[in-house]
């Protein structure tokens, strides 16, 4: 069971729109639509952003979407804001009861 | 509001075993919808789950951890808690606890994090 992949780091100005992906395998991504997305600023727990790939918990703004096709899961934030500058993992069931995060991505807004 | 709050010694020796207890309050440890987790973030690194427990007892394990890992609860003090063995200075991180949706899926609320060093 290896850790789900995303890009180190991303970034956008101020009104734009970015994506986060996070490529697994069949095992896991691939095989369930069970993705969850957590944003973490520095020095705090993580945040529960997204469910079920595209749901959002209540609020939780609607400037965050997800998305999934095949093995990769998407994070998009747009309308950038300088509060969504944070880190940001993904979480997918990885069958047999386990679970894997992803290496986490680094957003900066410009 | 749920809250949680993880407890335990900072700092421990190699090869001995990290100890640390989550106090779940305002909510039942005992709610049958939930599953209750660790999980662990080492300096700069990303999340690594380490595992669930249910209130019956009923435990699920990261298979790279199982070896070393015990999460056990007890229900009449509304607490978690959490064993590793054979402790390395790569088990160095802040640990999580966190009440876990089994399905869909997701971990929510999280306590504040201890870190815990592991050091000689």
């Amino acid at each position: 069971q290896s850790a789900l992949t995303q890009p180190a780091s991303v970034s956008g100005s101020p009104g734009q729109s970015i994506t986060i992906s996070c490529t697994g395998t069949s095992s896991d991504v691939g095989s369930y639509n069970l993705v969850s997305w957590y944003q973490q600023h520095p020095g705090k727990a993580p945040k529960f952003m997204i469910y079920e790939v595209n749901k959002r918990p209540s609020g939780v703004s609607n400037r965050f979407s997800g998305s999934k096709s095949g093995t990769t899961a998407s994070l998009t934030i747009s309308g950038l804001q300088a509060e969504d500058e944070a880190d940001y993992y993904c979480c997918s069931y990885a069958g047999s009861t386990t679970w894997v995060f992803g290496g986490g991505t680094e957003l900066t807004v410009l | 509001q749920l809250q949680l709050q993880e407890s335990g010694p900072g700092l421990v020796k190699p090869s001995e075993t990290l100890s640390l207890t989550c106090t779940v309050s305002a909510g039942s440890i005992s709610s049958s919808s939930y599953f209750w987790a660790w999980i662990r973030q080492p300096p700069g690194k990303g999340l690594e789950w380490i595992g669930s427990i249910f209130h019956t007892g009923t435990t699920n394990y990261s298979p790279s951890l199982k070896s070393r890992v015990t999460i056990s609860v007890d229900t009449s003090k509304n607490q978690f808690s959490l064993k590793l063995s054979s402790v390395t200075a790569a088990d160095t991180a802040i640990y999580y606890c966190a009440r876990q949706v089994p399905t869909p899926s997701w971990f929510d609320p999280w306590g504040q994090g201890t870190m815990v060093s592991i050091s000689s």
